[in-house]
C-alpha cells in the first residue's frame, strides 16, 4: 500500500499567521488520466471529512482562499495564508491513484 | 445538494454481522462510484471498498475482503455495506462517499461498535 506521512501531527498557530502541512507518499500519484490524485481534506471536531484540495492545487467549492495546495511527486503542501478560528481541526491528505487509496495520519490545528 | 444519509449501525459481538445502508440524493445515483471509509474511535481513515455505477466494478482492503460486501440498488438510490465476522478492530465510524476520483461529499457517518 501507498504510504502517506504527514508532518506536523500537531500544529499550534497563531490567529493571522501562515500555517503549513507537509504530505510525502511512498510511490507517485500520477494515474493513468495525467492527473495527480492527491486530495486534502479537513476534519472541524464532531464532523465528517470535507474535501479541501483536490488534484493537487483545485480548491472546492467554497473553500477560501487562504488555502492553497501545491506539489508533485511525492512531496505535497497545504498552506492556510493566515490560521482563522474556524480553521481548528484535524486536517488529512489522501491519495485516490492507487488503490488502496490512502490518507495521512492527520495533521491536528490548534490555537496557541 | 448532493446528500448521502448512513444508518444500520449498532452494537454487535465479535463474530456478528450488520448491514450498513446509506441513502443518496441530489445527484444521479447510478452515474457515479461510490465508497466506504471508516474512521476507528481518535484514529485515522481507512478506504474499505468500491462499487461503480453499474455494480460490475468492485474492490476491497485486505482489512475488509472476504467479510464484507459492498452492493447498491440504483432504483432506490442506495448503497450497502454486509459485514460479518465482525471483530473488534472494526469498531468505527463508517461513512460513504460519491467517488468521482475523489471522495466527496461524504456522509455523517453511522457507528459500529463490535463488544461483547
Amino acid at each position: 500500500d501507498v504510504v502517506m506521512t504527514q508532518s506536523p501531527l500537531s500544529l499550534p498557530v497563531t490567529l493571522g499567521q501562515p500555517a503549513s502541512i507537509s504530505c510525502r507518499s511512498t510511490q507517485g500519484l500520477v494515474y493513468t488520466t495525467g492527473d495527480t490524485l492527491l486530495n486534502w481534506f479537513q476534519q472541524r471536531p464532531g464532523q465528517s471529512p470535507r474535501l479541501l484540495i483536490y488534484k493537487v492545487s483545485n480548491r472546492d467549492s467554497g473553500v477560501p482562499d487562504r488555502f492553497s495546495g501545491s506539489g508533485s511527486g511525492t512531496d505535497f503542501t497545504l498552506k492556510i495564508s493566515r490560521v482563522e478560528a474556524e480553521d481548528i481541526g484535524v486536517y488529512y491528505c489522501m491519495q485516490g491513484t492507487h488503490w488502496p487509496w490512502t490518507f495521512g495520519q492527520g495533521t491536528k490545528v490548534e490555537i496557541k | 445538494q448532493v446528500q448521502l444519509v448512513e444508518s444500520g449501525g449498532g452494537l454487535v459481538e465479535p463474530g456478528g454481522s450488520l448491514r450498513l445502508s446509506c441513502v443518496a440524493s441530489g445527484f444521479t445515483f447510478s452515474d457515479n462510484y461510490m465508497t466506504w471509509i471508516r474512521q476507528a474511535p481518535g484514529k485515522g481513515l481507512e478506504c474499505l471498498s468500491y462499487i461503480s455505477g453499474n455494480s460490475r466494478d468492485t474492490n476491497y482492503a485486505d482489512s475488509v475482503r472476504g467479510r464484507f460486501t459492498i452492493s447498491r440498488d440504483n432504483a432506490k438510490n442506495s448503497l450497502f455495506l454486509q459485514m460479518s465476522g465482525l471483530r473488534a478492530e472494526d469498531t468505527a465510524i463508517y461513512y460513504c462517499a460519491r467517488y468521482t476520483r475523489i471522495p466527496n461529499p461524504w456522509g455523517q457517518g453511522t457507528l459500529v461498535t463490535v463488544s461483547s
